[in-house]
């Protein structure tokens, strides 16, 4: 059964400094995805990162994806206010379950002034 | 263009009663998906179709939970005899049916079980 751990599960920054969310899952895979969800709302897509070693950007943000590790890591960049919210990694197995994603337990983002 | 809706945006219902929840994915996506997103279990994945076959329904947690997809569009989700522990955010994502795409989620609906 595939399981996505993500860590820390509470994320309290201040404005202009930089950190990492960690996501780690534990079978064979190389297709992730980054959400993003505010308060009361439902999930918007940041990143598709489908190879081993895929970096994207956006913003603030950038996400790479080390296949090999299992792993997948969300940068913050100068956090601003704006980027509070919850962040989920989710992963795709694949095979027979194409399309059936397993998410982490998300990541609580609270970026202070 | 619209993304996907789904409704009603909310529900409250007595335990034991038949609650049906509706998803319009975005036009011209062929693939579909119902998750489940509760303070308790995070976010899990229920069922999943493409046009209007369910190839997986690894995730429906009891018999209670049935869906069905119609003309390849619209797909309802239809709890029996609903429990407390049915109280949750259900949610709906579409893609365009190909693999390795980003599925996009609609604003779910929140039903609670009295």
């Amino acid at each position: 059964e595939l399981k996505v751990e993500q860590n820390p599960l509470f994320l309290s920054m201040q404005e202009g400094k930089n950190y990492t969310i960690y996501c780690n899952y534990s079978t064979t895979s190389d297709r992730l995805y980054w959400y993003r969800q505010d308060p009361g709302k439902s999930l918007e897509s940041l990143f598709v990162l489908l190879s081993n070693g895929a970096v994207k950007q956006e913003g603030r943000l950038m996400a790479s994806l080390d296949t090999k590790a299992r792993l997948s890591t969300l940068h913050i960049t100068a956090a601003v206010h704006d980027l509070s919210a919850t962040y989920f990694c989710a992963v795709d197995a694949g095979g027979t379950s194409y399309g059936k994603l397993t998410f982490g337990q998300g990541t609580i983002l609270t970026v202070h002034p | 263009g619209a993304g996907v809706s789904q409704s009603p945006s909310n529900k409250v219902t007595e335990k034991g009663k038949d609650v049906e929840l509706r998803c319009d994915p975005i036009s011209g996506h062929t693939a579909l998906y119902w998750y489940r997103q509760s303070l308790g279990q995070g976010l899990e994945f229920l069922i999943y179709f493409q046009g209007n076959s369910a190839p997986d329904k690894s995730g429906l947690p009891s018999d209670r939970f049935s869906a069905e997809r119609t003309g390849g569009s619209v797909s309802t989700l239809t709890i029996q005899r609903t429990q407390q522990e049915d109280s949750a955010v259900y949610l709906c994502a579409s893609s365009p049916g190909q693999r390795q795409e980003t599925q996009y989620f609609g604003p779910g609906t929140r039903l609670l079980v009295l």
